[in-house]
């Protein structure tokens, strides 16, 4: 159980063009669905909060018109990288919580790597 | 503001003995969990072992246990009988009771190296 898939796990674009990155927990509701960036040998960025039917939080520094954040139901929350350039290259990873209160654990997604030509 | 750390950025063991990986934080806080995720080659976040603050007990997970001293504000995590499948980046994370939404705050990770 507890399982949560991103799509795609790799992707290559223009430089300019807008892209999409789905996540989804497969097999439970997700209170809070949270999407992070991650620099080769660094630890993870958290970007931005989201939780579903309203607008995301998103931390100090990051592009909200950047980087859209959908979170359509409790299963799918999509993460938008509009015009992307050159340095919005990174590794993205989502996770999605379960439970409630101190059962709260978040469970990860496989990433999806982004290269931006 | 919280804060982790992880001092060692690479660790290295030989197969089947035990490592102990370090993580100590800043909290003002006195009820906050505890969590150590694991990121092999593979980069997908694995979580290994959570602690409850409140807990005097150490969490355990088959192989890994932790060694967690609220007063020195210290959770370490131990590996024993290493496998080859143990390594991997791991990461420390704190999670503050107080608030919505449970946000992490990760320390640095620390390599683990498994020699055969």
């Amino acid at each position: 159980g507890a399982v949560v898939s991103q799509h795609p796990s790799r992707v290559i674009c223009k430089s300019g063009t807008s892209v999409k990155i789905e996540c989804r927990s497969l097999d439970f509701q997700a209170t809070t669905m949270f999407w992070y960036r991650q620099f080769p040998k660094q630890s993870l960025m958290l970007m931005a909060t989201s939780n579903e039917g309203s607008k995301a939080t998103y931390e100090q520094g990051v592009e909200k018109d950047k980087f859209l954040i959908n979170h359509a139901s409790l299963t799918l929350s999509t993460l938008t990288v509009t015009s992307a350039h050159p340095e919005d290259s990174s590794f993205y990873i989502c996770s999605a919580t379960i439970g409630g209160g101190y059962q709260e654990t978040q469970y990860f997604g496989p990433g999806t790597r982004l290269l931006v030509l | 503001a919280q804060t982790v750390t992880q001092s060692q950025p690479e660790m290295s063991v030989q197969e089947a003995e035990t490592v102990t990986l370090s993580c100590t934080y800043d909290t003002s806080e006195s009820d906050y969990y505890l969590f150590w995720y694991k990121q092999p080659p593979s980069r997908q976040m694995i979580l290994v072992i959570r602690q409850e603050a409140y807990k005097q007990q150490n969490a355990t997970e088959n192989r890994f246990s932790v060694n967690f001293q609220k007063a020195a504000k210290s959770f370490s995590l131990k590996i024993s009988d290493s496998q080859l499948g143990d390594a991997a980046m791991y990461f420390c994370a704190y999670r503050s009771e107080v608030g919505s939404n449970y946000q992490l705050i990760w320390g640095a990770g620390t390599k683990l190296i498994i020699k055969p």
